[in-house]
C-alpha cells in the first residue's frame, strides 16, 4: 500500500514570500500524484496533478509542483504568497494502476502573515 | 463541471440514533467514496463503491455501512451513532479505472454526535 508524508502540519509564511509545502510518497512505480486545497468549511478542490507527463506541473492560483522520482517527492511551491492562499493542503497518491483509491497525507495548514 | 452534493452541511444527532448521510454526483462516475476527516489525521477512507450495489471496505469501516442502489447516489449509514463519530464527512467520486484517479469532492457534512 502507498503512503504519503507531509512534513510540517503547520506552515507560516509572510505575504509575498515563497510557499513550499513538502510531500514524499512511497511507491515502487511512478504513481499519479495530486495536491488538493481545502478552504474553511469546504470540500477539497484539485490544485494540480502529475500523471506521468511533464515532471513540472502547473496548477491553479499560481501553484506548481515538481515530480522527482529519485527523491520520491512532489513538493508544492508558489513564488509569492497571497492572503487568499491561507488554507489546508493535502498531498495524495494513487494506488497501483487499476485501483481507484487515493492515499492522502495528513495535511499542512498554511497561514499567511500580513 | 462535475458536481458532488451532500445532503447536509451540518448535522447534530444524539448517541444511538441511526444517521444517514447522502451523496449525489451528476457526472455518471463509476466510483464513489466516503471519507472522514479529523484534525491531524487527514482523510481516512471509510468505504468505496466501484459500481451499483458494489462496495468495498476502506481503512476504517467499523461502525459504518453504505448503500448504492443507483449509480449517482452513495449513502453512508451510521447504524448507532456514537460520540467518537463526530467528524467531517467527505464524499467523492471519480470516473472508471481508465482515468487518472482524480477524485471530485462534495462540500462535506460536519456531524456532531451528542
Amino acid at each position: 500500500a502507498q503512503s504519503v508524508t507531509q512534513l510540517g502540519s503547520h506552515v507560516s509564511v509572510s505575504e509575498g514570500a515563497l510557499v513550499l509545502l513538502r510531500c514524499n510518497y512511497s511507491s515502487s512505480v511512478p504513481p499519479y500524484l495530486f495536491w488538493y486545497v481545502q478552504y474553511p468549511n469546504q470540500g477539497l478542490q484539485l490544485l494540480l496533478k502529475y500523471t506521468s507527463a511533464a515532471t513540472l506541473v502547473k496548477g491553479i492560483n499560481g501553484f506548481e509542483a515538481e515530480f522527482k522520482k529519485s527523491e520520491t517527492s512532489f513538493h508544492l511551491t508558489k513564488p509569492s504568497a497571497h492572503m487568499s492562499d491561507a488554507a489546508e493542503y493535502f498531498c495524495a497518491v494513487s494506488d497501483d494502476f487499476g485501483n481507484e483509491k487515493l492515499t492522502f497525507g495528513t495535511g499542512t495548514r498554511l497561514t499567511i502573515i500580513p | 463541471d462535475v458536481k458532488v452534493t451532500q445532503s447536509s452541511r451540518y448535522l447534530v444527532k444524539r448517541t444511538g440514533e441511526k444517521v444517514f448521510l447522502e451523496c449525489v454526483q451528476d457526472m455518471d462516475h463509476e466510483n464513489m467514496f466516503w471519507y472522514r476527516q479529523d484534525p491531524g489525521l487527514g482523510l481516512r477512507l471509510i468505504y468505496f463503491s466501484y459500481d451499483v450495489k458494489m462496495k468495498e471496505k476502506g481503512d476504517i469501516p467499523e461502525g459504518y455501512s453504505v448503500s448504492r442502489e443507483k449509480k449517482e447516489r452513495f449513502s453512508l449509514i451510521l447504524e448507532s451513532a456514537s460520540t467518537n463519530q463526530t467528524s467531517m464527512y467527505l464524499c467523492a467520486s471519480s470516473p472508471d479505472y481508465r482515468s487518472d484517479n482524480e477524485q471530485f469532492f462534495g462540500p462535506g457534512t460536519r456531524l456532531t454526535v451528542l
